[in-house]
């Protein structure tokens, strides 16, 4: 079974200051992990994806995650944050189990306040 | 616009009432997924279908809910006899292939509020 945990509900940072959005899972098998966003009224979009090659991340927008699996977590990084940036976050799992993958399960969310 | 398309994008009904919502994946994609979303919550998955054929239905809330993908291209979610506690966004989802590191592609959601 997987499960993610994203360690906090809310994190508020002011702009132009680093971003840093926490996310531990939980996996059987050799999961893959996304980090999506979710503006205001608008749908799901994919920020970036770990999937066994390079354990450090480069997604959009300038944002990065690192997979650690001795540690179980694939935190979101960004050095600099934008006013556009704010946003719910979620960090998602997948397992191939062999039979095809299922569906992705999603942490609770992180929702990222930018101050001016 | 080529991505996933959803129908309606809101939908307010009584108690007691069926509701059904179609989803239009992007074409071509083999996989279409169905999710719900309450409030401060993420996205829960439901059911999912290769081509047409459903593969996990365990995940469905209750047996008021049924998917079907008839001809492997649009389709529908209905739920049956609504209650209060369905009132949600239903997502869906699809994707190219079976693997699990390819990107589910989202579309908008269907609110559904029920009264």
């Amino acid at each position: 079974a997987q499960s993610v945990t994203q360690l906090d509900s809310h994190v508020s940072v002011s702009e132009g200051t680093p971003v840093l959005l926490r996310c531990n899972y939980s996996s059987s098998y050799s999961p893959s992990l996304f980090w999506y966003v979710q503006h205001p009224n608008k749908g799901l979009q994919l920020l970036l994806k770990y999937t066994s090659a390079a354990t450090l991340v480069k997604g959009i927008n300038g944002f990065e995650a690192e997979f650690k699996k001795s540690e179980t977590s694939f935190h979101l990084t960004k050095p600099s944050a934008h006013m556009s940036d704010a946003a719910e976050y979620f960090c998602v799992v997948s397992e191939f189990t062999g039979g095809g993958a299922d569906g992705l399960t999603f942490g609770k969310g992180t929702h990222l306040i930018i101050q001016p | 616009d080529t991505g996933v398309s959803q129908d309606p994008r809101h939908k307010i009904t009584k108690r007691g009432q069926n509701v059904t919502f179609r989803c239009d994946p992007i074409s071509e994609h083999n996989r279409l997924y169905w999710y719900r979303q309450t409030l401060g919550q993420g996205p829960e998955f439901l059911t999912y279908f290769q081509n047409e054929a459903q593969l996990e239905k365990s995940r469905l809330l209750s047996d008021r809910f049924s998917a079907e993908r008839p001809k492997g291209s649009f389709s529908t979610l209905e739920i049956q006899r609504t209650e209060q506690g369905d009132s949600a966004m239903y997502l869906c989802a699809s994707s190219p292939t079976w693997e699990s590191y390819n990107e589910q592609f989202f579309g908008p959601g269907t609110r559904l509020t029920v009264l």
